[in-house]
């Protein structure tokens, strides 16, 4: 089956830091989507690319579809302790629309510092 | 804003025995899912539902589970013989056509 692999596996950073974490793809995807999921709770959507090469913001969230649809990025500016949680990608395989059976990335663990 | 509702938020359960967990969709969403996630993995796709049957399973998704939307509100997922390897967050999800997923806060299932 299709695999999203995301980097970093986990990351500790400073208050005021900014951030940045990708996901590749050895499947093109017609869709990315980013999640975030805080402890004991569901993934909420924070983004969702839908051409590649579209570059999206989030108040302090930004994230871009590859050119070549097999990668995505997402950055956090000025990072504070809320954004503490689970970053996962997904998206739906090609051809699938965005509201169909979604693959998960393993997801980044971002811890912020006081 | 909406959101996907899920009950119970915990579930204890002896292995052998059915489980029943309990998603209310969004209210003009189509498409249900459940996903689930294994302590400490990622979030795996189980199913997908549409127009009163399954449109997609995954091969989690065997012949102990089933789901069913008993009425307009309800999305239920049934383990019928719950095994120790069933423990794991438990997520419905909702979406209208073409649009991202909303998930639920998941049902935590503990089998001992």
């Amino acid at each position: 089956g299709q695999q999203l692999n995301q980097s970093p596996q986990s990351m500790f950073i400073q208050e005021g830091e900014d951030v940045s974490m990708n996901c590749t793809s050895s499947s093109i995807f017609n869709t990315w989507l980013w999640y975030k999921q805080d402890p004991g709770e569901g993934p909420v959507l924070l983004i969702a690319l839908y051409k590649a090469g579209e570059l999206t913001s989030n108040g302090r969230l930004t994230a871009q579809f590859g050119i070549t649809r097999k990668d995505s990025f997402l950055n956090i500016s000025a990072s504070i302790p809320s954004d503490v949680g689970i970053y996962f990608c997904a998206g739906p395989a090609l051809g699938e629309t965005s509201g169909s059976r979604l693959t998960f990335g393993e997801g980044t663990q971002l811890t912020v510092n006081p | 804003e909406p959101e996907v509702t899920q009950t119970p938020s915990h579930q204890v359960t002896q292995m052998g025995q059915e489980v029943i967990l309990r998603c209310v969709p969004i209210s003009n969403h189509l498409y249900f899912y459940w996903y689930r996630q294994i302590l400490g993995q990622k979030v795996e796709f189980l199913v997908s539902f549409y127009n009163n049957e399954i449109s997609e399973k995954s091969e989690i998704f065997d012949d102990q589970f089933s789901v069913e939307r008993p009425d307009g509100s309800n999305f239920t997922l049934k383990i019928r013989s719950t095994k120790l390897e069933d423990s794991a967050m438990y997520f419905c999800a909702s979406s209208s056509q073409n649009s991202p997923l909303h998930f639920g806060n998941g049902t935590r299932l503990t089998v001992t």
